[in-house]
């Protein structure tokens, strides 16, 4: 039973399209990342927030958004994106404290498609 | 930088056959190592772990050591069960400060009764 869900679990969208995905965790945690696995390639860290403030962006296009407006949501925002942005999409999220980061709980994803 | 590098999949199996995925890494330094489990239509979940050299992590049947001679992390199984199928992933943590995994291509695993 995973404590970190996400809406929706699937998305097909055009590539003129605005959509957001949504992430909610249950677990009282403080960090939250969103990661994107497509197939055949290892998952690709995007972004980290640790307690609501970007702490990473790993070099990605500005055609993905994210949002965090408090520890346990996080929101990533989708416009005019590419038929090779089609991928699952997972959010995770991790108690971060001083000295060290917890296991990272991860949600079941949502299934992207971009037509 | 840090990589992760498993075994090609798709791997295939009869029930109650044992079970090895290898996992190699890459690292400047002596990283934590993890392997988590995605079943169908399901999020990663943490399998087992294991934070240095010679450490064994264990769950749910499955082990694997920390090799830092060899660089690996091989996942070992006595007796799969089709309820094992799913894709496992092998990950690397460089510093138990930095949030930061890195994770290999996962394998897929079918058993098949």
């Amino acid at each position: 039973e995973t404590g970190v869900t996400q809406t929706p679990r699937h998305l097909v969208m055009g590539m003129t399209n605005k959509k957001s995905l949504k992430c909610e965790q249950h677990l009282g945690h403080n960090a939250m990342y969103w990661y994107k696995q497509s197939a055949k390639k290892p998952l690709e860290l995007m972004f980290v927030y640790n307690f609501k403030e970007q702490t990473e962006n790993n070099s990605v296009p500005s055609r993905f958004s994210p949002e965090c407006p408090n520890s346990s949501h996080l929101f990533l925002h989708l416009h005019t994106l590419q038929p090779e942005d089609s991928a699952l999409y997972l959010c995770a999220s991790s108690h971060q404290r001083q000295g060290g980061t917890d296991t990272q709980y991860f949600g079941p994803g949502t299934r992207l498609t971009v037509l | 930088g840090d990589s992760v590098t498993q075994m090609e999949g798709p791997v295939t199996l009869s029930e109650e056959a044992f079970l090895t995925i290898n996992c190699t890494y890459t690292a400047t330094g002596y990283p934590s190592l993890f392997w988590y489990v995605q079943y169908p239509g399901e999020g990663l979940q943490l399998l087992l772990k294991a934070t240095k050299a010679d450490d064994k992590g264990s769950n749910k049947g499955f082990e694997a050591t920390y090799r830092k001679e060899t660089t690996s992390f091989h996942l070992e199984k006595g007796s799969v069960q089709v309820s094992d199928s799913a894709v496992y992933f092998c990950a690397l943590r460089m510093d138990f400060g930095n949030e930061k995994l890195t994770f290999g291509t996962g394998t897929r695993l079918t058993i098949i009764p």
